[in-house]
């Protein structure tokens, strides 16, 4: 059974730092793109960030990018997002989300249960 | 244009059939994926690729394109249906995914 575990979420201040990360099993996990999508309250689905199943492409929502930074480690099954100068709009519940493919595509077929993540002064 | 646009809301008797409908100019290009999220639940992929279903998931969900537009359509609603319904798709530069506005789905 897959199973992805989110952690790493909590309430920061703003311009604060905080890692994310993703356990990952059930699945061979560097034979597959792997992404984190939130939902902030009272708003829709957003894509994050993506990275294939060898890192070797990897994209970011515009309004993260050159803030977060996605990673994956293959050898421990695990999945982070490092977020830097963290803004009250990144409040939000983030999920870690498996793709179908080991390029990225936009096929999630297995989420986590999400870690949530409350930037606040 | 990398948005992808849903109804905010739509509502179907119980039993009946209901499309949910998705627009976006990646569409042209890309297939939509299709998610079910319920209140405290994450969200499930209920079609892809147009109109495959993951192991699971009824076949009274179905999808289909055409043009700009993504659709799921929901043969038969049932009560547990009921839920926001989210697209997806690559953006027009494929390096991305979006996702739609979502569209609140109350079966009657």
């Amino acid at each position: 059974e897959v199973q992805l575990v989110e952690s790493g979420g909590g309430l920061v201040q703003p311009g604060r730092s905080l890692r994310l990360s993703c356990a990952a099993s059930g699945f061979t996990f560097d034979d597959y793109a792997m992404h984190w999508v939130r939902q902030a309250p009272g708003k829709g689905l957003e894509w994050v960030a993506g990275i294939s199943w060898n890192s070797g492409s990897i994209g970011y929502v515009d309004s993260v990018k050159g803030r977060f930074t996605i990673s994956r480690d293959n050898a421990k099954n695990f999945l982070y997002l490092q977020m830097n100068s963290l803004r009250p709009e990144d409040t939000a519940l983030y999920y870690c989300a498996k793709d179908r493919v080991r390029p990225l595509d936009n096929v999630f077929e297995a989420w986590g249960q999400g870690t949530t993540v409350i930037v606040s002064s | 244009s990398s948005e992808l646009t849903q109804d905010p809301a739509v509502s179907v008797a119980l039993g009946q059939t209901v499309r949910i409908t998705c627009q976006g100019d990646s569409l042209r290009n890309y297939y939509a994926g299709w998610y079910q999220r319920k209140p405290g639940q994450a969200p499930i992929l209920v079609i892809y690729t147009s109109n495959n279903r993951p192991s699971g998931i009824p076949d009274r969900f179905s999808g289909s394109n055409s043009g700009n537009t993504a659709s799921l359509t929901i043969t038969g609603a049932q009560a547990e249906d009921e839920a926001d319904y989210y697209c997806n798709s690559r953006d027009s530069s494929g390096n991305h995914v979006v996702f739609g506005g979502g569209t609140k789905l109350t079966v009657l």
